[in-house]
């Protein structure tokens, strides 16, 4: 099983959309967590932090729920530049120290039409 | 922020061969890390690349067949030795700040 898993998608919306991205984590020594955009051929980067309470980054918003190890994203009212590849993914840590091992999800795809 | 730099950005080898991929960090960083990403798949830690000591691999990764340099905060290199096409991918460095994992555009390397 991997250790970070994701929705396997694509997902295809048309503008203004809403659209849910669902990620579950097996590792339980990973404490943190993020969403990070790959687009097409180029590096991921860093989308958003996720936090148990749950935080928002303009129309991003996105959850952690420790006791079902569950990530979600959500993003409102979806632009075409948010075509990407989301990527969940886990910063293995232990006793508090981060090491900044990363474990990303497959990702999924989105593509938002006009 | 951390702009990174990697050299060269593609290249095309024959099998056997070895190719070492330059990564630079525009500031000094504690934590650097080597990432491999298949085709169509997601990335892949390789390898947490230590300053003054020997990188630390990960499971099903071996020195051997990627050796990997960490000379100061700035630079690091990863060579990938004895190349088969499986070998085929893209290699991104990444720098760790306070804030957020950087990532450099990759190495895109195609083994023929």
């Amino acid at each position: 099983r991997k250790e970070v898993e994701q929705d396997p998608g694509p997902f295809n919306v048309p503008e203004g959309a809403t659209v849910a991205f669902n990620c579950t984590y097996s590792n339980s020594a990973s404490q943190s967590f993020f969403w990070y955009r790959q687009d097409c051929r180029k590096e991921p980067k860093l989308l958003m932090s996720v936090y148990s309470s749950g935080n928002e980054d303009g129309r991003f918003t996105a959850q952690l729920n420790r006791a079902s190890q569950y990530i979600s994203l959500l993003i409102r009212d979806s632009k075409l530049s948010d075509s990407a590849t989301y990527l969940c993914v886990g910063d293995y840590n232990a006793g508090g120290t981060s090491y900044g091992k990363l474990t990303f999800g497959q990702g999924t795809i989105l593509t938002v039409h006009p | 922020s951390a702009v990174i730099s990697q050299k060269p950005s593609r290249d095309i080898c024959q099998r056997g061969t070895s190719l070492t991929i330059q990564c630079q960090v525009d500031s000094q960083v504690t934590m650097m890390f080597w990432y491999r990403q298949q085709p169509g798949q997601s990335l892949t830690l390789i390898a947490t690349a230590n300053q003054g000591s020997e990188a630390t691999y990960e499971s099903g990764f071996v020195i051997d067949k990627f050796p990997i340099s960490r000379p100061n905060l700035t630079f690091s290199t990863l060579t990938v030795s004895n190349m088969s096409p499986e070998d085929s991918s893209i290699y991104l460095c990444s720098a760790e700040t306070v804030y957020e994992q950087y990532f450099g555009p990759g190495t895109r390397l195609t083994v023929t």
